[in-house]
């Protein structure tokens, strides 16, 4: 079934600009992470974010978790070209024994 | 490379076919795991194994039999495939619930494209 739910589901921006991806989800979870795929290839998980955690910093990536809302956002800072890729957030349920389910992903396109 | 190797990076098979997709992770992990990944869906969570032992079987039709081996080897064997069967298939590996820390992420291999025709 699915849990995380991505938002928007494409998103266009320049190079230079900040881009923002939100992620709701439905059930209680451990943690909530983000990986990004470029086209055709495996997922590079980004970071992880624990359910007793607001905010997580990594490089130019920022994750915030509202568990009230049952929800999170990756910010991409000062994006780069490189950046383009799909962005999926995948949630560790409760009782999952750690299988992640993952949303239907952000395709972010950064132009030079 | 990210550690996590599947073998081979394209595959197109008729529906008469049986053809194995591999995966190979020297990580360590004790936990592998098969996802579909196909066009404008989610990824689909088919088959977990942890330690060696299927711990999860979601609904996968019995044309997709799962085998591991070991705690380093996964494979996927595949026999009478539909075309909507076509699709990026997804091996990852992650330490498994009793291996530390379980907040790790998954590490992703990078997928075999398979084609059914």
């Amino acid at each position: 079934s699915q849990q995380g739910e991505e938002d928007p589901q494409a998103l266009s921006i320049q190079e230079g600009e900040n881009a923002t991806m939100n992620c709701s989800y439905k059930t209680s979870i451990n943690n909530l992470q983000w990986y990004r795929q470029n086209s055709g290839r495996g997922l590079v998980h980004l970071i992880l974010i624990r359910s007793n955690e607001r905010e997580k910093h990594s490089g130019r990536l920022r994750v915030t978790l509202d568990t009230s809302k049952k929800s999170s956002s990756l910010l991409i800072t000062a994006s780069r070209a490189a950046d383009t890729a799909s962005y999926f957030c995948a949630t560790d349920a409760r009782g999952s024994q750690g299988n992640l389910i993952f949303g239907k992903g952000t395709k972010l396109s950064v132009k030079p | 490379e990210t550690g996590v190797t599947q073998t081979p990076r394209h595959l197109v098979m008729g529906m008469t076919n049986k053809k194995s997709l591999k995966c190979e992770q020297h990580l360590g992990h004790n936990a592998m795991y098969w996802y579909k990944q196909s066009a404008k869906k989610p990824l689909e969570l088919m088959f977990v194994y942890s330690l060696e032992e299927r711990v999860e079987n979601n609904s996968v039709p019995s044309r997709f039999s799962p085998e591991c081996p070991n705690s380093s080897h996964l494979f996927l064997h595949l026999h009478t495939l539909q075309p909507e069967d076509s699709a990026l298939y997804l091996c990852a590996s992650s330490p498994s619930p009793g291996q530390g820390d379980v907040n790790y992420g998954y590490t992703f291999g990078s997928g075999t494209r398979l084609t059914v025709v």
